[in-house]
């Protein structure tokens, strides 16, 4: 079966530019997480979902980012207009129990 | 302030020494997580502990929660270049009827050959 997957694996834009990060969870799980991963500050829960509906987003930075989850096997993570200081790691895991988790590959993200 | 303390944040050491880390707390937790993410992947779960004073072993690891539950420890044996990589706490703190993840900033360990 196959895991979480992120597309796209790598991304770099110009400050400004509207970025959008995609996520398919395994199938069958029913809770969805978008992380964003730096050194300085680790791994922080940006939002979750449960049975498609946002749970809690208080971890999304500004208005800037949004999230949405359209159906059971896809959700996006857009940043508008990004910002050099949005590069870092992101990543998205989905779960059966809401406490063990299991991520994608993630997507890594340079704003110049 | 971090709710999990990691330490130490790095260790390297040589193929086959011994090694623990350490997830600590002053809070009580009704389980805790561990992963372990190699660079450029994401973190994989290791294993889930929920009794005080549990231990559970996976094959050279050795997980163990602490009797009050507020920290655990990962005891790696002969240690070797494959086990390379962050390792990462993690805990469920309930928000309402939902829970989130918490998670400390991680061990990051380098095994050299």
């Amino acid at each position: 079966d196959a895991g979480v997957i992120q597309s796209p694996r790598h991304e770099v834009t110009e400050m400004g530019q509207e970025v959008t990060l995609r996520c398919k969870p395994i199938s069958g799980h029913n809770s969805l997480f978008w992380y964003r991963q730096t050194m300085m500050r680790g791994l922080e829960l940006l939002i979750y979902f449960n049975n498609n509906v946002p749970i809690d987003d208080s971890g999304m930075p500004e208005d800037r980012f949004s999230a949405k989850m359209p159906n059971a096997s896809f959700s996006t993570l857009k940043i508008q207009p990004s910002e050099p200081r949005d590069s870092a790691v992101y990543f998205c895991a989905s779960s059966f129990t809401g406490v063990e988790q299991y991520f994608g590959p993630g997507t890594r993200l340079t704003v110049t | 302030t971090q709710l999990l303390e990691q330490s130490p944040q790095f260790l390297s050491i040589q193929e086959g020494e011994n090694l623990t880390v350490y997830c600590n707390s002053s809070s009580v937790f009704s389980s805790l997580q561990w992963y372990r993410q190699e660079p450029g992947e994401g973190p994989v779960l290791l294993v889930t502990v929920v009794t005080g004073g549990e231990v559970k072993k996976l094959k050279r690891l050795t997980f163990q929660f602490g009797d009050a539950r507020k920290d655990s420890s990962l005891h790696i044996t002969a240690a070797q270049p494959g086990d390379t990589g962050l390792y990462l706490c993690a805990t469920a703190l309930r928000a309402g009827n939902n829970r989130k993840l918490i998670w400390g900033l991680g061990t990051s360990l380098a095994v050299n050959p």
